[in-house]
């Protein structure tokens, strides 16, 4: 029983550096989230896909791009990192948007340098 | 100001003893409530949702106050295992769930 699983765990990059980070999740769910969490700041959410085909922005998504490529799969790019997008970032999902209970993946530790 | 506030401890409680956690939310059309539960260096786990009626679920206790707009989380006979951050979680007016900054508890032996 899988529930949401993100890879990688841990990625160090430098300054201007791209890279993906993976999610998915085995629960049928429609909504699917990214989070990043930073000490003292809790959880602030950067995009959301309330169902399949459809992605929105949240609170914080200067520097990010997301892709929802099936029901399954939601990816979050970072085109040019930078040391501000140091943080752990997690994939949730959910039944429906707003309503039903979110469940988390392990996270993916950031390190840009 | 935040649309789910928390007062982030520490609560250091010994074991055994009784803790209880407020949070208040500014969205008072919101329909949904959960506290979640974070250990150290993992991801958020739901504790139990809050109904308006509140609700138990062993040694935990969940309340929901719309007049005043605040949810409550009691526990119990704390244990060691219980040293966790928990977080309170409302909609705010989008309809997303939206997470307080959590609350560190810390029970000593």
């Amino acid at each position: 029983n899988a529930g949401v699983t993100q890879t990688p765990k841990f990625q160090v990059l430098k300054t201007g550096q791209s890279m993906t980070l993976q999610c998915a999740q085995d629960m049928n769910h429609n909504s699917m989230y990214w989070y990043r969490q930073d000490p003292g700041m809790g959880l602030r959410l950067i995009y959301y896909s309330a169902s399949e085909g459809t992605t929105d922005k949240g609170e914080v998504p200067n520097g990010y791009n997301v892709s929802r490529l099936n029901k399954r799969e939601f990816s979050l790019r970072l085109e040019s990192a930078a040391p501000s997008q140091t943080s752990v970032y997690f994939c949730a999902s959910s039944g429906r948007q707003g309503i039903d209970t979110q469940y988390f993946g392990p996270g993916t530790r950031l390190t840009v340098l | 100001r935040k649309e789910v506030e928390q007062d982030p401890g520490p609560f250091n409680v010994p074991e055994g003893a009784t803790v209880a956690f407020n949070c208040t939310y500014s969205n008072s059309a919101s329909q949904s409530f959960f506290w979640y539960r974070q250990d150290c260096r993992k991801e958020p786990k739901l504790l139990m949702s809050v109904y308006s009626s509140g609700n138990e679920d062993g040694r935990f206790t969940a309340q929901l106050n719309r007049a005043s707009q605040y949810i409550s989380l009691l526990i119990r006979d704390s244990k060691l295992s219980d040293s966790a951050t928990y977080l309170c979680v409302g909609t705010n007016a989008g309809n997303m769930l939206t997470f307080g900054g959590g609350t560190r508890l810390m029970v000593k032996p």
